[in-house]
């Protein structure tokens, strides 16, 4: 079963623009990672941030964690149509266990 | 190639027929899952092992589902008499602790 859920379910911006998308999560987590899939395809690993860090940034991504809202946003700056994508929160939970949200699909118009 | 890898990429079998997915980890990783995903979905999890060990069965693996990890190196997934609920995009990752989990490309299963 899914433990997160992404928010909002599709945003579409044009290029040049910034996209924000939320994750919500359950349980207690040792850390939550974002990944973003093509169509059709695997998932990417975008970037990690463990449950004792508030920001984290890698390139246009930046990546907030809260954990007493239990909550995570992934921003991407300055958009490109090839950021277009689905893309999904996981969370590995003090179980060990990984978990993915329900995924935001982001359509990035030239 | 060093990634993790699954084949077949594509499968495609008739309603009742067994079929078996095999997956190589990154060498190093001692964690493996296998997740499923259908479209417009995000992955489901299914199983995970620890080295050889499997540590967890979603309740989604009904038990035509088996999964094994022989020498907690490579996996294999096998869906005996397969249902066209079967079909989906079957996903599996692997990682070492505390670091990312990084996914193949996936076995897409078609059931006729």
């Amino acid at each position: 079963s899914q433990q997160g859920e992404e928010d909002p379910q599709a945003l579409s911006i044009q290029e040049g623009e910034n996209a924000t998308m939320n994750c919500s999560y359950k349980t207690s987590i040792n850390n939550l990672q974002w990944y973003r899939q093509n169509s059709g395809r695997g998932l990417v690993h975008l970037i990690l941030i463990r449950s004792n860090e508030r920001e984290k940034h890698s390139g246009r991504l930046r990546v907030t964690l809260d954990t007493s809202k239990k909550s995570s946003s992934l921003l991407i700056t300055a958009s490109r149509a090839a950021d277009t994508a689905s893309y999904f929160c996981a969370t590995w939970n003090t179980g060990n266990q990984f978990y993915f949200g329900t995924g935001t699909s982001l359509t990035v118009i030239p | 190639d060093t990634g993790v890898s699954q084949d077949p990429r594509h499968k495609i079998t008739k309603r009742g027929q067994n079929v078996t997915f095999r997956c190589d980890p990154i060498s190093e990783h001692n964690r493996l899952y296998w997740y499923r995903q259908t479209l417009g979905q995000g992955p489901e999890f299914l199983t995970y092992f620890q080295n050889e060990a499997q540590l967890e069965k979603s309740r989604l693996l009904s038990d035509r589902f088996s999964a094994e990890r022989p020498k907690g190196s490579f996996s294999t997934l096998e869906i005996q008499r397969t249902e066209q609920g079967d079909s989906a995009m079957y996903l599996c990752a692997s990682s070492s602790p505390g670091i990312s989990a990084f996914f193949g490309q996936g076995t897409r299963l078609t059931v006729v």
